[in-house]
Order: C-alpha cells, then structure tokens, then sequence
C-alpha cells in the first residue's frame, strides 16, 4: 500500500504571495490532519479533515485554510505569506476505524519564505 | 490544558543499551490515546507504539515499550538493545478522545553511540 504522499517537497515563496500545499492520504483513509513544524514551536495542529468536513482547527490565522475532496485528497493553502510560515508542512492520514487513531505521515513540504 | 511535556531535548546512549524516553501529559478527559513518533534526519514521522489510557497492560511493539503510568501522568517509552539506526527525534503525542486533534511533545533527540 502507498504511504501518504505530499507535493510539492519543497518550495520557495516570496512575503506576500500565497501557497497551495497537496496531501493524498493513505488509501482507505479518509482522516487527514495538517501540521506545522518549526525548530522554535515544534509540531503545531492547523487542522483535520475527515470526509469533506474540517472537524478541528488549531490556533493558526485565517491565512491558513483547507479543504478535503471526496477521494480524500486534501490541500492546505496560506495566504499573503509572511517570513515566519517558512517551516516543514506534514500531513497525516488516519483510518478512524476502531481503538486505535495512529496517524501515518507523509514526507512533509519544506517551505521557504524569502 | 492539554499539554505533552517531554524534558529531555538529548539523550545519549551506548549502541545495545536500553534507554528511557520521558513524557508526561496533562488533559482532564477520562479517554485519550498516546502516541510515540520517531523523526529520522530525512523529516518523515514514523509511527511507533499506542496506548490506550483504559490499556491494562503496557504496549511493546518489538523493541519499543511504553511504560504508562496513569495515577503519574506519564507514558515513557523504552528502547531496548539500541541501534545506530535509532538515533532520531522522538516525539510523545496525545490525542484526547473526540478532538480529532493530536497534540505532540517538544520531542527529545536521541543519539546512539558506537
């Protein structure tokens, strides 16, 4: 089965512009979460998608938005960019089947502002 | 507030040994999972061990080992017989039941030495 892939891997964008980030999850998965990871703040949650539905937001500006088609697909874009959104962007699937929510990540969008 | 605090940025350890990771949490909800990930130096985050914090009995997958202590608050994990190839950032996460939000530890570094 194909692990969680993320296009593209990595990007640089200059202050100002905007940014469309792709995650397609594991098949079967339909639970999708982004994160942020910078050296200063850690893994920091943006969102989660579940079948179309953003079911959590984290504590991010409204630059920050996502969405979720119906293969599960999902993109998370950032608007008018600022310096301090250069990080590594990692999504993660899950299968929300059963006890166990273990998330699977893909390889992360490493994101430059300049 | 829910929080994962992990107080230990490096840990080093002689290759064959065993080694604690720490990591306690913080929630008031009576039903949450707990979550360990390792972040080799290429970015991707690798799924390693769950509890359940109605597990009776301590997770192991392999060499891994959690050792939950729920009066405590806290879900160490355990490498035994180390490897070179564990060397990695290792993060503790949490995700409280019905959040769909998983919140992660600052992670610890671990280096195994030759």
């Amino acid at each position: 089965k194909a692990g969680v892939t993320q296009t593209p891997r990595y990007l640089i964008k200059t202050r100002g512009q905007q940014v469309t980030l792709s995650c397609s999850p594991i098949s079967g998965h339909r639970s999708v979460s982004w994160y942020q990871q910078t050296p200063g703040q850690g893994l920091q949650f943006l969102f989660e998608y579940f079948s179309e539905t953003q079911r959590n937001k984290g504590n991010f500006p409204g630059r920050f938005s996502g969405r979720q088609f119906s293969n599960s697909r999902s993109e998370m874009n950032v608007s008018t960019l600022e310096l301090g959104d250069s990080a590594l962007y990692l999504c993660a699937s899950s299968l929300e089947e059963g006890a166990i929510y273990e998330q699977y990540f893909g390889p992360g969008t490493r994101l430059t502002v300049t | 507030a829910q929080k994962i605090t992990q107080t230990q940025p490096g840990m080093f350890v002689q290759e064959k040994e065993a080694v604690t990771l720490d990591c306690t949490y913080d929630t008031s909800d009576p039903s949450y999972g707990l979550f360990w990930y390792k972040q080799p130096s290429s970015g991707e985050m690798i799924f390693l061990i769950y509890q359940g914090s109605y597990d009776q009995q301590n997770a192991t997958e392999g060499r891994y080992s959690l050792n939950f202590q729920k009066a405590r608050k806290s879900a160490n994990l355990v490498i035994s017989a180390s490897q070179l190839g564990d060397s990695a950032m290792y993060f503790c996460a949490m995700r409280p039941s019905g959040t769909y939000k998983y919140i992660f530890g600052t992670g610890t570094r671990l280096k195994v030495l030759a």
